[in-house]
């Protein structure tokens, strides 16, 4: 079955650099319609989206967070990887990954689990 | 960037109840709209895709509709592990967006 896990830091300071893996199980990104993105969720407030890459290397971002955002994956190991530059206090937040669940579709129907990142000196 | 609005955003129901829940999109989106349930502590769970399809393995108390701005999410008798909060998510462009999110409290 398909899963995905979250992996990273839980305690970054600001100005520094997360970054983030998702680990897939289920299912490869070299298969033609795959995708992985990666959403984020402050505590108590709202879900937003930040990126997504597809089996082909297409990579979407959020327009918002675009200049602080790579998205990178690694077939081999089957893996996603998210860097995020300069985090802020603001950033704190768990993030999570989700796979892509259609091939003609943009919606996420298999996540991870989240892993709480705290951004603080 | 599309803007997602969401309402009401708590509302308070009793188990049986009729649940009806709206999301509105700043433009046309057609019907790429997916709606999710996120239960504290929990990563989301998709409900409902292309504004009404059902996701496998979800209740058929649960219904989406609407086209174009305005979508609805109904569930039709509200059950104990329905109490969570519930997001839309357009996916007609590139630049993905989610709702502020509904939560749906015990009376």
């Amino acid at each position: 079955q398909i899963t995905l896990k979250e992996s990273g830091p839980t305690l970054v300071k600001p100005t520094q650099t997360l970054t983030l893996t998702c680990s897939l199980s289920g299912f490869s990104l070299s298969t033609g319609g795959v995708g992985v993105g990666w959403i984020r969720q402050p505590p108590g407030k709202a879900l937003e989206w930040l990126a997504l890459i597809f089996w082909d290397d297409d990579k979407w971002y959020s327009p918002a967070l675009k200049s602080r955002l790579t998205i990178t994956k690694d077939t081999s190991k089957n893996q996603v990887v998210l860097t995020m530059t300069n985090m802020d206090p603001v950033d704190t937040a768990t993030y999570f990954c989700a796979h892509r669940g259609s091939s003609r579709d943009y919606f996420f129907d298999f996540w991870g689990q989240g892993t709480l990142v705290t951004v603080s000196s | 960037d599309i803007q997602m609005t969401q309402s009401p955003s708590s509302l308070s129901a009793s188990v049986g109840d009729i649940v009806t829940f709206t999301c509105r999109a700043s433009q046309s989106i057609s019907t790429y709209l997916n709606w999710y349930q996120q239960k504290p502590g929990k990563a989301p769970k998709l409900l409902i895709y292309a504004a009404s399809s059902l996701q496998s393995e979800v209740p058929s108390r649960f219904s989406g509709s609407g086209s174009g701005t305005d979508f609805t999410l109904t569930i039709s008798s509200l059950q104990p592990e329905d109490f969570a909060t519930y997001y839309c998510q357009h996916s007609y462009s590139s630049s993905l967006t989610f709702g502020g999110g509904t939560k749906v409290e015990m009376k």
